[in-house]
């Protein structure tokens, strides 16, 4: 299927360390989309990479996109508490018009 | 800017009863519309998305329906509630397909 992958599941660092994320997905797409979930909130947008880039950042977040190896990875740099959070990719695949979600890593940062 | 509202934020309803719950958009015009479902712990499921008024797209087959009585207004009903119904739903708007989604607040529904 279309849907991206998150892993690790779950994931635990100290504040102060980097966090990275990894999402595979099985079909081509036109873009790829990270988002952040607070506990009991609705999903907020990060950074949306197309299929032609390799990589973008935005403050402490980096991510890049692999599309022969059709993967992708978030990094967190210097990770603080307010960045616990749930986070999925989403992915636009070019056979259709809807984005579909992963199932999430969850992140836990220690003060 | 644009906002985008869901209420209530919580229901308790029991099993039988109907459902109704309402997302609206403001400071966009002619957006795309999405319903989705969130189990404890888990990603999202499409409900339903729309492309316009009227036009509803069911992506699972179960008791629920969407409709689009406005530009900006997306209601997701069920006549009859299940046990299995309860989850938190989110709406989410976007200005095109495959674009940036904004969500809701989202909606904690318990079935009992």
């Amino acid at each position: 299927s279309q849907q991206g992958e998150e892993d690790p599941q779950a994931l635990s660092i100290q504040e102060g360390e980097n966090a990275t994320m990894n999402c595979s997905y099985k079909t081509s797409i036109n873009n790829l989309q990270w988002y952040r979930q607070n506990s009991g909130r609705g999903l907020v947008h990060l950074i949306l990479i197309r299929s032609n880039e390799r990589e973008k950042h935005s403050g402490r977040l980096r991510v890049t996109l692999d599309t022969s190896k059709k993967s992708s990875s978030l990094l967190i740099t210097a990770s603080r508490a307010a960045d616990t959070a749930s986070y999925f990719c989403a992915t636009g695949g070019t056979g259709g018009f809807k984005t579909i979600f992963g199932a999430g890593t969850r992140l836990f940062v220690k003060a | 800017s644009q906002t985008i509202h869901q209420w209530p934020a919580t229901l308790v309803q029991p099993v039988g009863s109907p459902l109704s719950l309402e997302c609206t958009v403001e400071g966009t015009s002619n957006p795309n519309l999405y319903w989705y479902r969130q189990a404890a712990g888990r990603g999202l499921q499409l409900l339903f998305y729309s492309v316009g008024i009227g036009q509803i797209s069911s992506e699972v087959p179960q008791n629920l329906s969407a409709s689009r009585p406005q530009d900006r207004q997306f209601i997701l009903s069920s006549k009859k509630l299940l046990l299995s119904d309860s989850g938190f739903y989110l709406c989410a708007w976007s200005q095109g397909a495959q674009e940036t989604q904004y969500f809701g607040p989202g909606t904690r529904l318990l079935v009992l």
